[in-house]
């Protein structure tokens, strides 16, 4: 199956810094990527979508200012948490779609686990 | 508001027996259901899917049950393995390829030997 990677895939930072999240996929070209966050035993809510080429589209309630998201390329996005803090330590999960594929054949990353001392 | 519902937050079976993880929605405009398998430190993988259209589909151990007038599906593992062992989303989505996905809470199975 698709093979979608995150880096890195355990981070630790301290309260204000900023810290970006990888997300590619290896054996695809991946027009639409998703990010989600999962908090502990919620469920997978989705954040934003990006496209390539063009700005990402925010959910409700998330801050396109504090979650900056980059798609520049068919295999790359990064998520950046500008100035993080503690609350914003969760599990950030990945997901790719292939160009032209529906929403449910998202092939998802391993997830990177943020924490925000 | 939790439009995709998983109400059992763990589940223990014996190895060989059956596995019925359930799953409840509220939104009646959701055409498609999907379950995912999920190990540790792993993302979420795709295990099955159903569209509004049937109230059944099965594909070797796994049967997803859909009854669309109870707005619940069902997920049946026959006979459970100790690799079933995995936290299980239901996720449901709309009419629409591109429509977002919304997951449920996720409910851990245990296959006990």
């Amino acid at each position: 199956g698709a093979v979608v990677s995150q880096h890195p895939s355990r981070v630790i930072c301290k309260s204000g810094t900023s810290v970006k999240i990888e997300c590619r996929s290896l054996d695809f070209q991946a027009t639409t990527m998703f990010w989600y966050r999962q908090f502990p035993k919620q469920s997978l809510m989705l954040m934003a979508t990006s496209n390539e080429g063009s700005k990402a589209t925010y959910e409700q309630g998330v801050e396109k200012d504090k979650f900056l998201i980059n798609h520049a390329s068919l295999t790359l996005s990064t998520l950046t948490v500008t100035s993080a803090h503690p609350e914003d330590s969760s599990f950030y999960i990945c997901s790719a779609r292939a160009t032209g594929h529906p929403t449910d054949t998202q092939y998802f990353g391993p997830g990177t686990r943020l924490t925000v001392l | 508001d939790q439009q995709v519902k998983q109400n059992s937050p763990s589940l223990s079976v014996q190895e060989g027996r059956i596995s019925i993880l359930n799953c409840d929605y509220t939104n009646s405009m959701f055409d498609y259901f999907l379950w995912y398998k999920k190990y540790p430190a792993e993302g979420p993988t795709f295990l099955i899917s159903i569209s509004s259209i049937k109230d059944k589909n099965e594909d070797g151990r796994f049967t997803v049950f859909l009854n669309k007038s109870a707005k619940h599906l069902s997920l049946h593992i026959v006979p459970s393995q100790p690799g079933d062992s995995a936290v299980y989303f239901c996720a449901a989505r709309g009419m629409n390829r591109d429509d977002k996905i919304i997951f449920g809470k996720g409910t851990r199975l245990h296959i006990l030997p």
